[in-house]
């Protein structure tokens, strides 16, 4: 119950594209949920996050797409360029549970010129 | 300010061996995190401290890693004997508090054993 489920496993875009990267969660307790990116050799970054009381959240040329009633929520990247190529992860967390991050099992992203 | 410094960067050993990371977070954080992320995978919590008290260890294998925080700031993570499937990248983490959402993740320490 504890699983935050993420698709596809990679993804190839040409620059502009739109790629679209989806999670899906069981656990109804989870109140938060970010996403982070991730560069070879780096740490995850957080990039942007939403809470369930919001279906959509914007900053910049990403945009979080939340569904509290499918327990589903997406991560678009607007006008893709070949410095977003990156792995990209969601998670969800509970703050009464600490914060603790669930991860998704990370997504490939590779933006051609 | 400053990022979350982890040492060393790689470390290659031999299974049955010892080995320790060590983690500074970020100056004021008072929660820090250790993660498992294996070649492919997302990042697995290890263990959560509050201060230097442990909030959260469920998913630490205690018959071989231990972890502790010094005084409320550092933190070193061990692994002893070491097995070839703790291969992996070990990462720290640190937020202000318990329940802050925003965790901010140092570079990481890659560990190959064989």
């Amino acid at each position: 119950q504890q699983q935050v489920k993420q698709s596809p496993q990679s993804l190839i875009v040409q620059k502009g594209g739109i790629p679209i990267i989806n999670c899906a969660y069981e656990n109804t307790a989870f109140d938060y949920f970010p996403w982070y990116q991730q560069f070879p050799g780096k740490g995850p970054a957080l990039l942007i996050a939403i809470r369930p009381d919001v279906s959509e959240k914007k900053e910049g040329r990403f945009t979080i797409s939340f569904n509290k009633s499918a327990k589903q929520f997406s991560l678009h990247i607007m006008d893709s360029q070949p410095g977003d190529s990156a792995t990209y992860f969601c998670a969800a967390s509970i703050e009464s549970s600490g914060s603790r991050l669930t991860f998704g099992e990370g997504t490939q992203l590779t933006v051609n010129p | 300010e400053a990022g979350v410094a982890q040492s060393p960067r790689y470390k290659i050993i031999e299974k049955r061996q010892s080995v320790a990371f060590w983690c500074n977070p970020i100056s004021g954080h008072a929660t820090l995190y250790w993660y498992q992320q294996i070649l492919g995978q997302g990042p697995k919590l290890l263990i959560q401290f509050q201060n230097n008290g442990v909030v959260d260890d469920s998913q630490l294998p205690k018959d071989r890693f231990s972890a502790e925080r010094l005084k409320g700031v550092d933190s070193t993570l061990k692994i002893q004997p070491a097995k070839l499937e703790d291969s992996a990248v070990y990462l720290c983490a640190s937020s202000r508090r318990v329940g802050a959402y925003e965790q901010y993740f140092g570079p990481g320490t890659r560990l190959t054993v064989t």
